[in-house]
């Protein structure tokens, strides 16, 4: 079976700074996705970025990149240039190969941004 | 284009009650899926409907939960009756049918409390 794993509960960032979400999976599928939703307080979860895990390069949307690494199975979320509106709960999720396949989610990161 | 809409978003209710929640999913999106964060915990899968075909419910935790999806519009999750550890935030998510990838869109939860 899948697992994800996040082990930080809570991260704070000054404004305007850097911060680094860590994230694991456990997996024998050589094909799947791996992704990181934010969810605003009272708000509904949205898709941050996407990666596919056939693809060596890593993702970037804007502020937000990924570090992939498949051999190590790890998948970090990069939020440069931290702004108020990115607090919130963030969930690394992961899903594999199939346009229907279901989603298996870490237990998910507070975010705190400093002004 | 509306998204997805869950009611209620919050419903407190007593032992031994009955809840039901609903979720509209978006207009033509025929996978709808169900899930469930309990608090401190990681989100799990419930169950996917395609249309109103329960495509896989190996997620639900027990004879309480139903689930339904008349038509293939929206679905409602019915716990009867209702323990203190069914309380937690319930999500629906639907996306199109796809042969490759296709974003899941996430409704804004529904929080339930049984005291």
């Amino acid at each position: 079976a899948q697992t994800v794993t996040q082990s930080q509960p809570e991260m704070s960032v000054q404004e305007a700074e850097t911060v680094t979400l860590s994230c694991t999976y456990d997996t024998s599928e050589s094909d799947y996705y791996l992704f990181w939703y934010k969810q605003p307080p009272s708000r509904q979860m949205i898709l941050v970025i996407r990666q596919e895990a056939y693809k060596q390069q890593n993702a970037t949307e804007n502020r937000f990149s990924v570090n992939f690494q498949k051999a190590a199975k790890s998948f970090s979320l990069k939020i440069s240039d931290s702004q108020l509106g990115d607090a919130a709960m963030y969930f690394c999720a992961y899903r594999r190969a199939g346009a229907n396949s279901k989603l298996t989610f870490g237990k998910g990161i507070t975010l705190s941004v400093r002004p | 284009e509306a998204g997805v809409t869950q009611f209620p978003s919050h419903s407190v209710i007593e032992k031994g009650q009955t809840v039901t929640l609903r979720c509209d999913p978006i207009s033509g999106h025929d996978n709808l899926y169900w899930y469930r964060r309990v608090m401190g915990k990681e989100i799990k899968f419930l169950l996917h409907f395609v249309k109103e075909s329960k495509q896989d419910e190996s997620g639900m935790p027990n004879n309480r939960f139903l689930a339904e999806r008349t038509g293939g519009t929206y679905s409602t999750l019915k716990v009867q009756p209702a323990e203190l550890e069914d309380s937690g935030v319930y999500f629906c998510a639907s996306s199109p049918v796809r042969v490759f990838y296709t974003e899941a869109f996430f409704g804004q939860g529904t929080r339930l409390t049984v005291v």
